[in-house]
């Protein structure tokens, strides 16, 4: 079965500090990895994406990297500020082009 | 590029009454999805279309559920006879070139029943 899991549920973390949020995923035959935000009552906003043959995406201060051997994927968020308060959601696209995500890691920045 | 529009993004309704929501996605875009989110859960795939060709459907739509995409543009999601475990957020999303670019959601519908 085709599982996707997010470590850890719930973070709550000082302004500017580093983090990294993980992914894993149980089959490694994938297309593509896609990190998503989601704020309260709002739908998804695309973060990065990452293709099977890639090893990492960088857009600003976030960073994703891909291990399709150990099925893993993080998401780094550098110099983290309040308004990366969100929920943050990863998606892997298997061929039958529909997205199976994980249950998201909820995080807090305090200022 | 106004983003994927959905449409109501709430309602409201006493169970066993029918409901329909709408998705308009980004122009160009010929692929459409539908998820069901709950509460504290990730997204989970319910159908999805080509045009106006819907090419998979996920066991979760029962058949009290029907989408529709008439003429490859928006698309219609029914529920029939409403449950109270229909209860979720639905989303739309829309991409251009599946497995190349990214799916892009809309804010979602968020369904209540009472």
């Amino acid at each position: 079965k085709q599982e996707v899991t997010q470590i850890p549920a719930a973070l709550s973390v000082p302004e500017g500090e580093n983090l990294v949020l993980n992914c894993s995923f149980t089959d490694s035959a994938i297309y593509n990895l896609q990190w998503f935000r989601q704020d309260p009552g709002k739908g998804l906003t695309s973060l990065l994406l990452i293709q099977s043959s890639q090893r990492e995406q960088t857009s600003g201060r976030l960073n994703a990297s891909l291990d399709k051997s150990s099925g893993r994927s993080t998401l780094y968020i550098a110099a983290s500020q309040p308004g990366d308060s969100a929920t943050y959601l990863c998606a892997v696209l298997y061929n039958t082009d529909k997205l199976i995500f994980g249950t998201g890691t909820r995080l807090q920045v305090f200022p | 590029d106004t983003g994927v529009s959905q449409n109501p993004r709430h309602k409201i309704t006493k169970r066993g009454q029918n409901v329909t929501f709408r998705c308009d996605p980004i122009s160009e875009h010929n692929r459409l999805y539908w998820y069901r989110q709950t509460l504290g859960q990730g997204p989970e795939f319910l159908t999805y279309f080509q045009n106006e060709a819907q090419l998979e459907k996920s066991r979760l739509l029962s058949d009290r559920f029907s989408a529709e995409r008439p003429k490859g543009s928006f698309s219609t999601l029914e529920i029939q006879r409403t449950e109270q475990g229909d209860s979720a957020m639905y989303l739309c999303a829309s991409s251009l070139a599946p497995g190349i670019q990214p799916q892009h959601f809309g804010d979602g519908t968020r369904l209540s029943i009472l």
